[in-house]
């Protein structure tokens, strides 16, 4: 398997305009995570789904923040607009059947630089 | 609610030296614990995991054993190489359901030649 894909795996943009980071799972995995690292923060849950909904998205920032999972091999994180202070690497992970006793396995990330 | 604290380090050792990165948590309910690594430029990757207590995980020479009367999972390796330098995390997630890992701020471990 090719496991967790993201892309892009960099993006630099600029204050005030919309990010799109794109996630594909594992085939067959029904859980799909998003995560951000920051120095300040280190890795946080921003919103997780199961079978395509949404389930908890009480880490999402901000209103400026959303998350979609339109089918089983998909999701995006969108920013709209934009701040310097969402600069990070954003992860997604994914997994079998989301018990505590469950593996994530995470993407390589996506560096986002807000300029 | 649940949290895990880890020695932030860097912590810099020379090949073939014996390794420890401590490991504290605190959780509700009865918690599976985990470490990844993560290596320049890549995401995380799952070193070891044990899932109750008294059970140790272990991969690639590392170890780590789940203490439920210390709340430890210390992360040990007898002998590290350069190739083992990497950020390493230790996380937790708790409950029969579904729940985001909850991650220590990494430590950063270098070894040099």
């Amino acid at each position: 398997d090719a496991g967790v894909i993201q892309s892009p795996r960099h993006e630099v943009t600029e204050m005030g305009q919309e990010v799109t980071l794109r996630c594909k799972p594992i085939s067959g995995h029904d859980y799909l995570f998003w995560y951000r690292q920051t120095m300040m923060r280190g890795l946080e849950l921003l919103i997780y789904f199961n079978n395509n909904v949404p389930i908890d998205d009480s880490g999402m920032p901000e209103d400026r923040f959303s998350a979609k999972m339109p089918n089983a091999s998909f999701s995006t994180l969108k920013i709209q607009p934009s701040e310097p202070r969402d600069s990070a690497v954003y992860f997604c992970a994914s997994s079998s059947y989301g018990g505590g006793t469950d593996t994530q396995y995470f993407g390589p990330g996506t560096r986002l630089t807000v300029l | 609610g649940n949290s895990v604290t880890q020695m932030e380090g860097p912590v810099t050792l020379s090949e073939e030296a014996f390794l420890t990165i401590n490991c504290t948590y605190t959780a509700t309910g009865y918690p599976s614990l985990f470490w990844y690594v993560q290596y320049p430029g890549e995401g995380l990757q799952l070193l070891l995991k044990a899932t109750k207590a008294d059970d140790k995980g272990s991969n690639k020479g590392f170890e780590a054993t789940y203490r439920k009367e210390t709340t430890s999972f210390h992360l040990e390796k007898g002998s590290v190489q350069v190739s083992d330098s990497a950020v390493y995390f230790c996380a937790l997630i708790t409950g029969g359901g579904a729940d985001g890992l909850t991650f220590g701020k990494g430590t950063h471990l270098i070894i040099q030649p």
